[in-house]
């Protein structure tokens, strides 16, 4: 069974600095890599979605790495802003048609 | 402006009520998903649907209905056989399986 896990589950880093953010899954024969942001109460974002013939994806500052036979997908964060500050989920594409999610990393930035 | 719209924002009910959760795309979407999201869970898939008029449970669908008569709609209806129905409900779409999903901005039941 798909499990998919994130980590940290917390960062709290000052403003202006790089960061990476963890998700890794134990069953390498995946579809698609998808990272969501989610602001409190609210819905989510989705960010970048990685197919599984591709090693990276980047959008802006992010930039999201997958690497299917060590179950490893990072997404990096340049020059981070206090508008960064959400929650960051990181979810695959099953056979099965459904998204396995991981737990999610809050992250806070500092001003 | 293209995507999901679910209403309403905040739901409450009473014990042994019945209420359903409106989702509406306007993305052509194909597939259409409910999730359920609890406090210092990941989340968690009540219901899909790939196409019209079809529809399958997920992990948690006890307690819950759906119906896919429209493209462009995916209501979940939340029964009173459903025990702990207090959660952030989501919804979300893809174009098919396995691609890209999009999601409202869900839908904030609680039971009073």
């Amino acid at each position: 069974k798909q499990e998919v896990t994130q980590i940290p589950a917390a960062l709290s880093v000052p403003e202006g600095e790089n960061l990476v953010l963890n998700c890794s899954f134990t069953d390498s024969a995946i579809y698609n890599l998808q990272w969501f942001r989610q602001d409190p109460g609210k819905g989510l974002t989705s960010l970048l979605l990685i197919q599984s013939s591709q090693r990276e994806q980047t959008s802006g500052r992010l930039n999201a790495s997958l690497d299917k036979s060590s179950g490893r997908s990072t997404l990096y964060i340049a020059a981070s802003q206090p508008g960064d500050s959400a929650t960051y989920l990181c979810a695959v594409w099953g056979s099965n048609y459904q998204l396995i999610w991981g737990a999610g990393t809050k992250l806070i930035i500092k001003p | 402006d293209g995507g999901i719209t679910q209403s309403p924002k905040y739901l409450f009910r009473k014990e042994g009520q019945n209420v359903t959760l409106s989702c509406e795309q306007n993305l052509n979407h194909d597939a259409m998903y409910w999730y359920r999201q609890d406090p210092g869970q990941g989340l968690r898939l009540i219901y899909y649907s790939q196409i019209v008029n079809d529809f399958q449970k997920g992990d948690i669908a006890e307690g819950y209905s759906v119906s896919r008569e429209k493209k462009e709609s995916f209501p979940l209806t939340v029964t009173s056989a459903q025990k702990n129905p207090t959660a952030f409900y989501l919804c979300a779409s893809s174009d098919e399986p396995n691609t890209e999903a999009f999601f409202g901005q869900g839908t904030r039941l609680t039971v009073v």
